[in-house]
């Protein structure tokens, strides 16, 4: 099965800087990527979808301007979180998929636990 | 909007015992996804159900899904401790790529 990445698995951020997470397929071109984050013992909330070449596009309520998404090359995008608060702090998990013969299918990455002091 | 309802959201269980976990979703979908979650990691995938009346089955985990009634279910049989996770069924929001997660079920076997 396809392979997802994502560096870094843990990291400690102060408040009020900014902190980039990335997150490779490597084993296919992912022309889309998806971004959740997952509150401790919560389920996983879609916050984007990255695409290839062009603009993210955000869900209802997730801030544009303090998650920025770059999804510069078919197997890489990033998520910054801008001017990162404790509020921020989560576990960010990234997928990419590929279309099989019943539809598109997601494979998650290994998740980045963010913790913001 | 797709909400995606899971019960009972925690569960304790003794090893050996049955026990059956419920998927409620609100609208049409064409495909439906069970995930495994232990602590601190990823998602596993576990099954995905496509068609009305599909049933799955995995060692001692069967899912099930009913689209007329959308619901879908994760049947234990004789668990094991190994078996203790959190587990999420997520419904294909209908006409694109996104999944929409249910709340989640942790399952604990004791023995």
């Amino acid at each position: 099965g396809a392979v997802v990445s994502q560096h870094p698995s843990r990291v400690i951020c102060k408040s009020g800087t900014s902190v980039k997470i990335e997150c490779r397929s490597l084993d296919f071109q992912a022309t889309t990527m998806f971004w959740y984050r997952q509150f401790p013992k919560k389920s996983l909330m879609l916050m984007a979808t990255s695409n290839e070449g062009s603009k993210a596009t955000y869900e209802q309520g997730v801030e544009k301007d303090k998650f920025l998404i770059n999804h510069a090359s078919l197997t890489l995008s990033t998520l910054t979180v801008t001017s990162a608060h404790p509020e921020d702090s989560s576990f960010y998990i990234c997928s990419t998929g590929t279309y099989r013969d019943f539809g598109y299918e997601q494979y998650f990455g290994p998740g980045t636990r963010l913790t913001v002091t | 909007e797709l909400k995606v309802e899971q019960n009972p959201l925690f569960l304790s269980m003794q090893e050996g015992k049955n026990y059956t976990i419920y998927c409620n979703y609100s609208t049409t979908s064409d495909r439906l996804y069970w995930y495994r979650q232990d602590p601190g990691k990823s998602l596993e995938s576990l099954f995905v159900l496509l068609s009305n009346g599909a049933v799955k089955q995995e060692g001692r985990l069967m899912a099930s899904l009913d689209t007329k009634a959308r619901l879908s279910t994760l049947h234990i049989t004789a668990a094991v401790h190994d078996l203790s996770a959190t587990y999420f069924c997520a419904v294909v929001l209908y006409n694109t790529d996104k999944l929409i997660f249910g709340t989640g079920t942790r399952l604990q076997v004791f023995p």
